[in-house]
């Protein structure tokens, strides 16, 4: 099994302040990591997917980085509306598939 | 407009069985691949079970091997996950998800909660 690790645990900004995020994985996933917000009382939302690629109405302040065990996911200026909790998955040589324990963006 | 529209989810007590359904609209539900990711109170994400387009091929996480049945019915647009044997660590808000390629999901429905307690 796949093992991801997400640092920060809970990772504190104000807005308009870059957020760096950071998930590691056990093994060589190649570029096969997607990243997902999460609101409180909501389903989580896909962000990137292929470790670089935005999904579908994702704000270009989100991007994606890393390849093979390091992957960070950046957001360039928060903004209120992403505060929240990010986490990374992968989706190489499954099942399992798993999940990092996330990440918690707090306001500073 | 893509939707999931999970149901089913209530208290049952340990050793008992639930059946949730998703229905899915808005987009060709014999086309892709689904899977149930639960997510237990204040804790992060588990991926518990998927079927491919067909529902011929299904797949489990351990924790849930031998316990939970993953289906669906295309006819119907319907994904569906037989609980059995159900344990206290089991409960968990539990999400439907559309596979968009072989492993990463979009969207996600809104999830229903399972709790298991005596």
């Amino acid at each position: 099994e796949i093992v991801m690790t997400q640092s920060p645990a809970t990772l504190s900004v104000s807005p308009g302040e870059r957020a760096t995020l950071s998930c590691r994985a056990s093994q060589s996933i190649s570029s096969s990591l997607a990243w997902y917000q999460q609101k409180p009382g909501q389903a989580p939302r896909l962000l990137i997917y292929g470790a670089s690629t935005r999904a579908t109405g994702i704000p270009a302040r989100f991007s994606g980085s890393g390849s093979g065990t390091e992957f960070t996911l950046t957001i360039s200026s928060l903004q209120s509306e992403d505060f929240a909790v990010y986490y990374c998955q992968h989706y190489k040589n499954w099942p399992p598939l798993t999940f990092g324990g996330g990440t918690k963006v707090e306001i500073k | 407009e893509v939707q999931l529209l999970e149901s089913g989810g209530a208290l049952v007590q340990p050793g008992g069985s639930l059946r949730l359904s998703c229905v899915a609209s808005g987009f060709t539900f014999n086309s892709y691949a689904m899977s149930w990711v639960r997510q237990a109170p204040g804790k992060g994400l588990e991926w518990v079970s998927a079927t491919s387009n067909t529902g011929i091929s299904t797949y489990y996480a351990d924790s849930v091997k031998g316990r939970f049945t993953i289906s669906r019915d295309n006819s119907k647009n319907i994904l569906y996950l037989q609980m059995n044997s159900l344990r206290v660590e089991d409960t968990a808000v539990y999400y439907c998800a559309k596979d968009i390629s072989s492993g990463w999901f979009d969207p996600w429905g809104q999830g229903t909660l399972v709790t298991v307690s005596s």
